[in-house]
């Protein structure tokens, strides 16, 4: 079992529409969770970093982390064309583990 | 500010052969990590350094080994090479203390081994 999973996809959807992304983890003891998105043929970029339970918000982006069912969620609202691309979730102590990614399409 | 840099971009190689790959971080970033993407087993963590020193190691062979320079450029190397090896190989950097909150990647080097 890989100690973070994540549905692969791929995941399509209108554009305005809300994505919900999710991951699991199995190491209780992962106190970092980050989500990555990454465009084709480029490297991943940060887009969003929770430390512990709880929700954080950046514009059209919320992470949500559930510590106690080790469950971690990225909600996209009001998604755009240009949000199309893979995203992976990661979590961390101190060496990143990353799920395999799920692949979003934005269809205008 | 510049971003990561990695060269080369693509490299074809054959099995039994050897390679290295470099990257250049941001300009102030300490900590150099390694990871391999490939569509079967997904972004896997190779090695992070560190000031020079490796600070921590994922499960991968000896075959692949890095290092890193006093101006915080990384080197990889991966000898007797595998089919196997065929993936895109990322650098990351970040200025060193908290890896995960600030860490940055680059383009990647694309890697055919045949």
């Amino acid at each position: 079992q890989k100690e973070v999973e994540q549905d692969p996809g791929p995941l399509s959807v209108p554009e305005g529409a809300i994505v919900s992304l999710n991951c699991t983890y199995s190491n209780s003891a992962f106190q970092y969770f980050m989500w990555y998105r990454q465009y084709s043929r480029k490297g991943p970029e940060l887009l969003m970093y929770t430390y512990s339970s709880g929700n954080k918000e950046d514009g059209r982006f919320t992470a949500q982390v559930d510590k106690s069912s080790k469950y971690i969620s990225l909600f996209i609202r009001d998604s755009q064309p240009s949000d199309s691309a893979t995203y992976l979730c990661a979590t961390s102590n101190n060496d990143m583990r990353f799920g395999a990614g799920t692949r979003l399409t934005v269809k205008p | 500010k510049a971003g990561v840099t990695q060269t080369p971009r693509y490299l074809i190689k054959t099995r039994g052969q050897q390679v290295t790959l470099s990257c250049s971080p941001i300009s102030g970033h300490r900590s150099v990590s390694w990871y391999q993407q490939t569509p079967g087993q997904g972004l896997q963590f190779l090695f992070e350094y560190f000031s020079e020193t490796q600070r921590n190691k994922g499960n991968f062979p000896g075959r692949f080994s890095g290092r890193q320079f006093s101006n915080s450029r990384s080197e990889m190397n991966v000898s007797t090479l595998e089919l196997g090896d065929s993936a895109l190989y990322l650098c990351a950097s970040s200025l060193g203390g908290e890896t995960h909150k600030t860490q940055y990647f680059g383009p990647g080097t694309r890697l055919l081994v045949l």
